[in-house]
């Protein structure tokens, strides 16, 4: 079946520097799925983040980027530079592009992102 | 907007009661979501209703588990004869269409003992 991974459970990131959170996935669809980032402010819903549909296309939000990679079925999330008002916990999905299951999103375990002042 | 509105935002149930759940999709949307949050299995689907029809319940346990959407305004997920294993928090979460942004809300935490 479709599967998501995010490989780190917590990341810890002094303010400034560069962020990598890492995902990948495994679709079963006929079609490409869609990929998205949503993301889990302290004290906040879950809320969508930012979201490619197409393979080889970047996406992007609050300076955050992601870039579908087909080839790696990689969702790889950074940020040139982060903030302490970015601690948060970040999750990939995707939705498979098929049938009546295209809006189901399944979701990595999530990373919980800590930026140190 | 008030959001998606889920109450209660906790409940504690002893073993072997029931509990209902209630999620009031924003206004409008025709999609709507319920998902299991635990720190073991993540973020699970366990069922979606589009116009309020039942699209896809893969994701909920075969029993003790179901899902209505009597009206546009509301959808419930209940579960009977609670387990200390069924402690999780429960998200809905709504769509204005197919293929859009999910709106998630604030969860309910459920609690067996």
């Amino acid at each position: 079946g479709d599967s998501v991974t995010q490989t780190e459970g917590q990341v810890t990131v002094s303010e400034s520097k560069s962020l990598i959170i890492n995902c990948t996935y495994s679709a079963t669809s006929i079609g490409y799925p869609n990929l998205f980032w949503y993301v889990r402010y302290p004290g906040e819903g879950l809320q969508l983040l930012l979201k490619v549909i197409t393979a080889g296309q970047k996406g992007s939000s609050r300076g955050f980027e992601a870039t579908y990679n087909k080839e790696a079925t990689s969702f790889h999330l950074q940020k040139a530079s982060v903030q302490e008002s970015d601690s948060a916990v970040y999750y990939c999905a995707l939705s498979p592009n098929y049938g009546s299951s295209g809006n189901k999103l399944i979701f990595g375990i999530g990373t919980l992102l800590s930026v140190k002042p | 907007n008030a959001g998606v509105i889920q109450t209660p935002r906790h409940k504690v149930t002893g073993k072997g009661q029931e509990a209902t759940l209630w999620c009031e999709p924003i206004s409008g949307h025709s999609a709507v979501f319920w998902y299991r949050q635990t720190i073991v299995q993540g973020l699970e689907f366990l069922t979606y209703f589009r116009n309020q029809a039942p699209i896809d319940d893969s994701g909920m346990p075969k029993e003790r588990f179901s899902a209505q959407m009597p009206n546009q305004s509301h959808s419930t997920l209940k579960i009977q004869s609670t387990q200390p294993q069924d402690s999780a928090v429960y998200l809905c979460a709504s769509s204005l269409v197919s293929n859009e942004r999910l709106f998630f809300g604030h969860g309910t935490k459920l609690s067996v003992l």
